[in-house]
């Protein structure tokens, strides 16, 4: 079946530091992956995504890159604000067995602290 | 503007005490998700509805229960057989069929004592 594996965290960092969180997958077919971002208290939003094989996934400063070759999915941002503080979900989205509907799964999240 | 309204925020039961979790979108989306999120365990999913009158349990059904009379509404219903139903409870929708992304609502928070 498929999987997503992220780095646990939690991940503290200084403003302004530079933010990678690792994401690698599993899927026995052609996935697209996916960055959700949950703020406190809320529900989850998409932050970015990938639907193909070296895409890369841009919003708000943050990027991911689809590598196919190391099935890996991960997010950066080159100078994090304390406005990022969040929890960051790794997903990806598969035909499911059957093949007729997609199904996602979700890496097991992120808490990122970034402090003033 | 277009989005997934949750209520209440926050519910408190008694144990024993069957509780149902409210979910409407005007999207126009055909499928809805019902997901639960615990500290540490990310997001599994309940139960999905890809059209009305129709839903599947996903992976952890067990207790719960859905109905889907219309296209905009996905209630959950907490059963007194769920054994652990203290946590956050996340109502999801999305295009039917293609690989779109999730709208997620903000969640309500059950806690049963």
């Amino acid at each position: 079946g498929n999987s997503v594996t992220q780095m646990e965290g939690p991940v503290t960092l200084s403003e302004e530091a530079f933010l990678t969180i690792n994401c690698t997958y599993t899927a026995t077919g052609y996935p697209s992956l996916f960055w959700y971002v949950q703020y406190p208290g809320e529900g989850l939003q998409l932050l970015l995504k990938a639907t193909k094989a070296d895409d890369k996934g841009s919003n708000k400063g943050f990027e991911a890159t689809y590598r196919k070759e190391t099935t890996s999915f991960h997010l950066e941002k080159g100078s994090v604000q304390v406005s990022d503080s969040a929890v960051y979900f790794c997903a990806l989205s598969d035909l499911s067995s059957g093949g007729s509907n997609y199904k996602l799964t979700f890496g097991k999240g992120t808490l990122l602290t970034v402090n003033p | 503007d277009g989005g997934i309204t949750q209520s209440p925020k926050y519910l408190f039961r008694k144990e024993g005490q069957n509780v149902t979790l409210s979910c409407e979108q005007n999207l126009n989306h055909d499928a809805m998700y019902w997901y639960r999120q615990d500290p540490g365990q990310g997001l599994r999913l309940i139960y999905y509805s890809q059209i009305v009158n129709d839903f599947q349990k996903g992976d952890i059904a067990e207790g719960y229960s859905v109905s889907r009379e219309k296209k905009e509404s996905f209630p959950l219903t907490v059963t007194s057989a769920q054994k652990n139903p203290t946590a956050f409870y996340l109502c999801a929708s999305s295009i039917q069929g293609t690989n779109s992304p999730l709208h997620f609502g903000n969640g309500t928070r059950l806690t049963v004592t």
